[in-house]
């Protein structure tokens, strides 16, 4: 079993919508969580970064972390086709400087 | 401001052939990832900087793959020779110090395909 798991998709919406997109890991010892946008033929860059359990809020994306469910979600509001991207989770320990990613949702939004 | 900045975008070469691969990371970045992404897969480690530094290197494959950061600032990444199963995309990142809140930058990567 991989420590961290995401399932791959792809997830197709239509435009508007609220996407969920989620990562379960087995490593209680993460305390970092992120989340990675990548399009096609580009390198991932960082959405979004939190360190507790709870929510985080920037403009249309919320990300959740429940550390007694390991378990991490990305939800995106009002979804966009410019949303269509593939989504990598990322997690890492406080003595660990590289952080273990998730193999990535692929995301559809269809206008 | 440039971001990371990697060459060649693409690269086709026969199997045992040598390639390699060069990174500019942002300027003042003293941190430096090479990563290893398969098709449908996150990316994987292959060997971290800290200015000249190699200072964690323990999933690059040493009998066929080495690195080096002159001088702290630019990378190359050599792989030889090349095999069938190093066809993917080697991503390149920076960031300014190593520590849990620092952002690592991604460049676009270099994608290899060895037929």
């Amino acid at each position: 079993q991989k420590e961290v798991e995401q399932d791959p998709g792809p997830l197709s919406v239509p435009e508007g919508a609220i996407v969920s997109l989620n990562c379960t890991y087995s490593n209680s010892a993460f305390q970092y969580f992120m989340w990675y946008r990548q399009y096609s033929r580009k390198g991932p860059e960082l959405l979004m970064y939190t360190y507790s359990s709870g929510n985080k809020e920037d403009g249309r994306f919320t990300a959740q972390v429940d550390k007694s469910s390991k378990y991490i979600s990305l939800f995106i509001r009002d979804s966009q086709p410019s949303d269509s991207a593939t989504y990598l989770c990322a997690m890492k320990s406080g003595g660990s400087y590289i952080p273990t990613f998730g193999r990535g949702t692929s995301l559809i939004v269809h206008p | 401001e440039a971001g990371v900045v990697q060459s060649p975008r693409y690269k086709i070469i026969e199997k045992k052939q040598p390639v390699a691969f060069w990174c500019n990371p942002i300027s003042g970045h003293n941190t430096l990832y090479w990563y290893l992404q398969n098709l449908g897969q996150g990316p994987e480690l292959l060997i971290r900087y800290e200015n000249e530094e190699a200072v964690d290197d323990s999933q690059l494959p040493k009998d066929r793959f080495s690195a080096e950061r002159l001088k702290g600032v630019d990378s190359t990444l050599k792989i030889q020779p090349a095999e069938l199963g190093d066809s993917a995309v080697y991503l390149c990142a920076s960031s300014l110090s190593p520590g849990g809140h620092t952002e690592a930058f991604f460049g676009q990567g270099t994608r290899l395909t060895v037929v």
